[in-house]
């Protein structure tokens, strides 16, 4: 069965500092792979999502960023934290584009 | 416009009646749906998708999809306490999932 792995389940950081989330996917090979983050009290922010190894696409401008550097590996970054980018990040995999995501446990980030 | 749109309540139903869910998206081209629940503090837990116009049933749970109206709904029968959380509801367009803000569920034993 597939299970889709996310660390650190929470975080705090200092404004400035460098972040580095990461996801791995198991049983399954080549996955649709997610970041979505969500604001205290708001929805589901698609932020990046990849169809690929090395195929990655943004939704939104940010001091964020991705990678996907093996197939069932996806790393979301910044080099320096804004207080804004606090929030629950969560990876996320699908077979396709049609059928059905699921999520990993989250990742609370706190920026200090 | 945003892509999915829910009406973020709160809804409160008391214990054993139905609670109705509702979603529109904007994206004609879109072709999967799907209903999501979130106990706070957790990531979302698929409850059920749906593909095709009409109803579909799993257990408590009923999805309905009507493309004309650009309608989605999630049905919950038989309301338990541990059904209270927020629902989110998703759609599928240009290879991504968008979701509504979610609408939270308070079911009162």
């Amino acid at each position: 069965s597939q299970t889709i792995h996310q660390w650190p389940a929470t975080l705090v950081q200092p404004v400035g500092s460098p972040l580095s989330l990461e996801c791995t996917v198991e049983g399954t090979s080549n996955p649709n792979l997610y970041w979505y983050r969500q604001a205290a009290g708001r929805g589901l922010q698609l932020l990046f999502y990849s169809v690929g190894i090395g195929q990655i696409s943004s939704e939104v401008p940010q001091n964020l960023s991705a990678s996907r550097p093996q197939d069932r590996q996806f790393i979301l970054s910044s080099k320096k934290l804004l207080l804004s980018d606090s929030g629950f990040y969560l990876c996320a995999w699908s077979v396709d584009q049609n059928t059905e995501a699921f999520f990993g446990q989250g990742t609370r980030l706190t920026v200090v | 416009q945003k892509e999915v749109e829910q009406n973020s309540g709160p809804l409160s139903v008391p214990e054993g009646a139905i609670a109705s869910l509702n979603c529109t998206y904007s994206d004609r081209g879109s072709q999967s749906f799907f209903w999501y629940r979130q106990y706070s503090g957790k990531s979302p837990e698929l409850i059920m998708f749906i593909y095709s116009n009409g109803d579909k049933e799993d257990g408590r749970f009923t999805a309905q999809l009507n493309k004309a109206s650009q309608y989605v709904s999630l049905l919950i029968r038989d309301s338990q306490p541990s059904d209270s959380a927020t629902y989110l509801c998703a759609a599928e367009a240009r290879n991504q999932f968008y979701f509504g803000t979610g609408t939270s569920l308070t079911v009162i034993p």
